[in-house]
């Protein structure tokens, strides 16, 4: 149980597109979900938690213009990377916490989207 | 604030060495603490928890126990497998949005 899907799992692209970075839970519910950036041998930088049916809490120092998230319904939360450019290019994760018991308790993550923007 | 402190990598044993990777934590309240790993060109994997002073969490031969009064989670194995060569990351949940606050990561490379 509890698992996290990421679709695509890597993306190239070109400067100036935008990007759509899809996460599901498979078989739970999860109101809520992160998203972190992870550069090469560093750790998790969290970019956004986003609530089901809310407006995503962004971190400070990431944009919210241009890291656009939605998160429609209890499955599924999505990263929309606007107008990409070489800078954007890193590895992005998501997690989702379980919904009930102790809040917070567990996030399990998604495999991850290499993103690279040429 | 609260924060996760792990001790520097890489860590390079033989196969079936002893394998001890420190983590320290600063935080209010009481959070529960978490060892994630996370394999070559894989996602993070939650490897094992424990949510209160004195639990020991325990998975694929790892063990880990919350000391509250050293504030420390210690990964330990003991004994380590080529398979095991990763990045184990410590990481606590705190604060009313119980966000994960993660260690930096310590990169284990096991030899045959």
């Amino acid at each position: 149980g509890a698992v996290v899907s990421q679709h695509p799992s890597w993306v190239i692209c070109k400067s100036g597109t935008s990007v759509k970075i899809e996460c599901r839970s498979l078989d739970f519910q999860a109101t809520t979900m992160f998203w972190y950036r992870q550069f090469p041998k560093q750790s998790l930088m969290l970019m956004a938690t986003s609530n089901e049916g809310s407006k995503a809490t962004y971190e400070q120092g990431v944009e919210k213009d241009k890291f656009l998230i939605n998160h429609a319904s209890l499955t599924l939360s999505t990263l929309t990377v606007t107008s990409a450019h070489p800078e954007d290019s890193s590895f992005y994760i998501c997690s989702a916490r379980v919904l009930g018991g102790r809040a917070g308790d567990t996030q399990y993550f998604g495999p991850g989207t290499r993103l690279t923007v040429l | 604030g609260d924060s996760v402190t792990q001790m520097e990598g890489p860590v390079t044993l033989s196969e079936e060495a002893f394998l001890t990777i420190n983590c320290t934590y600063t935080a209010t309240g009481y959070p529960s603490l978490f060892w994630y790993v996370q394999y070559p060109g894989e996602g993070l994997q939650l490897l094992l928890k424990a949510t209160k002073a004195d639990d020991k969490g325990s998975n694929k031969g790892f063990e880990a126990t919350y000391r509250k009064e050293t504030t420390s989670f210690h990964l330990e194995k003991g004994s380590v497998q080529v398979s095991d060569s990763a990045v184990y990351f410590c990481a606590l949940n705190a604060g009313n949005n119980r966000k994960l606050i993660w260690g930096l990561g310590t990169s284990l490379a096991v030899n045959p």
